[in-house]
């Protein structure tokens, strides 16, 4: 799986945009991108995934650039319950039987305020 | 629907002992992945069973096993516990058919070895 970077925390006020930057310079063409999050004592949410075109869903939306070495995620309207670590990975899908590895940086912090 | 359920939700061992954790995949979901959590840092894969059969083992000792039911429902063994297997162990499911079956976690279990 290609390496992913991403920035430590990011602060972001309530009802406002969360953008949150990946860096996954590496990535091969058969990797898509995907996020997760992870609140205090849960295990991961998925939130969105992608592989060379934007994507929207009821939580957020995917902007992933044209040569897809970088994406974004977009939290449209962030509430204090986005409060959470966000995990970009970058993963092949094997396909057919198998898909069940990620690899998991240390993600960013996000924390939305008042 | 049901999530992902994992059992039991805390559990305290002693050096040396041995712990079985368990993992009920959502209904159809045919994958099933086993991954730990050290506090501070993102989730490290340990296994992925799919019908049954390991699919795939990260960097773990031998003293981690697992396996899957006919239910699809599965165990995560581990053997001689030491003080750095206190973790959190969580269980993802997937259909495993297609790029967009994304994994969906449980909860986890919180082991801690003393």
């Amino acid at each position: 799986d290609a390496k992913t970077t991403q920035p430590p925390s990011m602060d972001c006020a309530e009802g406002r945009a969360a953008n949150l930057p990946c860096n996954h310079s590496t990535i091969s063409g058969n990797e898509y991108v995907y996020w997760y999050r992870q609140i205090h004592s849960q295990g991961p949410q998925y939130i969105i995934h992608g592989l060379k075109n934007n994507e929207t869903n009821e939580m957020a939306s995917l902007i992933i650039t044209e040569d897809r070495k970088s994406s974004t995620l977009i939290l449209p309207h962030a509430t204090l319950r986005d409060t959470a670590v966000y995990y970009c990975i970058a993963a092949a899908f094997a396909g057919g039987t198998s898909y069940g590895k990620l690899t998991f940086g240390q993600g960013t912090i996000l924390t939305v305020h008042p | 629907d049901a999530g992902v359920t994992q059992s039991p939700t805390h559990l305290i061992k002693t050096r040396g002992q041995h712990v079985t954790l368990r993992c009920s995949p959502i209904s159809g979901h045919k994958s099933v992945s086993w991954y730990q959590q050290v506090l501070g840092q993102g989730p490290q894969f340990i296994f992925q069973y799919y019908e049954k059969e390991e699919r795939g083992r990260g960097n773990f000792p031998d003293r981690f096993s697992a396996r899957q039911f006919p239910n699809y429902s599965s165990e995560l063994n581990v053997n001689a516990l030491l003080l750095g297997d206190s973790a959190l162990y969580l269980c993802a499911s997937t259909s495993g058919s297609s790029y967009n079956s994304p994994l969906h976690f449980g909860n986890g279990t919180r082991l801690t070895v003393t």
